[in-house]
């Protein structure tokens, strides 16, 4: 069965580094996505990539965070200067059109010391 | 923008005994329901969804019942078993943008042999 596959599945980083969050979504998908998952927290939606483009970003994907699709294959997460709040688990998601299931990878877990 | 609610965030049932989480969503313009297992430390898992031109959807153990005028959605688990211990979200697409999903708060699901 196809999956979403993340690396690394767990980074630690100093504050104020960048960080770059990899993810391979499902081959013939066309819908990306990052969501964050505080410990002990829902999940919550980031962003959306669509057509090579963001398409819908929450309040948290301010000015230090990014995305990219440089391959067409990989897709990736910038965070530019880390914080302490930003430890939390990401997961990348992938869908193959609007009305079809979400499959989500496994998480890469970041911790900002 | 849509928000859901879940409830109830922890739920402690005997092994055999059935469990109910209820979600309620804000938006009566959302049309897909899924729900998600995740176990500590894992990614999300769909077990379960339905769209809004359904009133209630059973997969073996599991069922998921969808009341649109009130807007809530229930999750059911018949003849739980200890491997059905884990985090249960409820979450709701939302009709228009790019398919975001957006979460309930999660129930922390125990049963006891």
């Amino acid at each position: 069965e196809p999956e979403v596959t993340q690396t690394p599945s767990h980074q630690v980083t100093q504050m104020g580094q960048e960080v770059i969050l990899r993810c391979v979504p499902i081959s013939n998908h066309l819908y990306f996505y990052w969501y964050r998952q505080i410990l002990g927290q829902k999940v919550e939606f980031l962003v959306s990539f669509y057509n090579n483009e963001i398409s819908e970003k929450s309040e948290i994907f301010d000015d230090q965070f990014s995305v990219e699709r440089p391959d067409g294959s990989n897709f990736t997460l910038k965070i530019r200067s880390t914080k302490l709040e930003d430890s939390a688990m990401y997961f990348c998601a992938s869908r193959g059109g609007p009305s079809t299931e979400a499959f989500f990878g496994q998480g890469t877990r970041l911790t900002v010391v | 923008g849509e928000n859901v609610e879940q409830h109830p965030s922890t739920l402690s049932v005997q092994e055999g005994d059935s469990a109910v989480i209820k979600c309620t969503y804000s938006d009566s313009a959302s049309n897909y329901f899924p729900w998600y297992k995740q176990e500590l430390g894992k990614r999300p898992q769909l077990i379960i969804d339905i769209r809004s031109n359904v009133g209630e959807k059973k997969d073996q153990r599991i069922a998921v019942t969808l009341n649109k005028t009130a807007k809530h959605f229930s999750l059911h688990i018949t003849e739980t078993q200890p491997e059905d211990s884990a985090v249960y979200f409820c979450a709701a697409k939302e009709s228009g943008g790019y398919n975001k999903l957006i979460f309930g708060a999660g129930t922390r699901l125990a049963v006891h042999p």
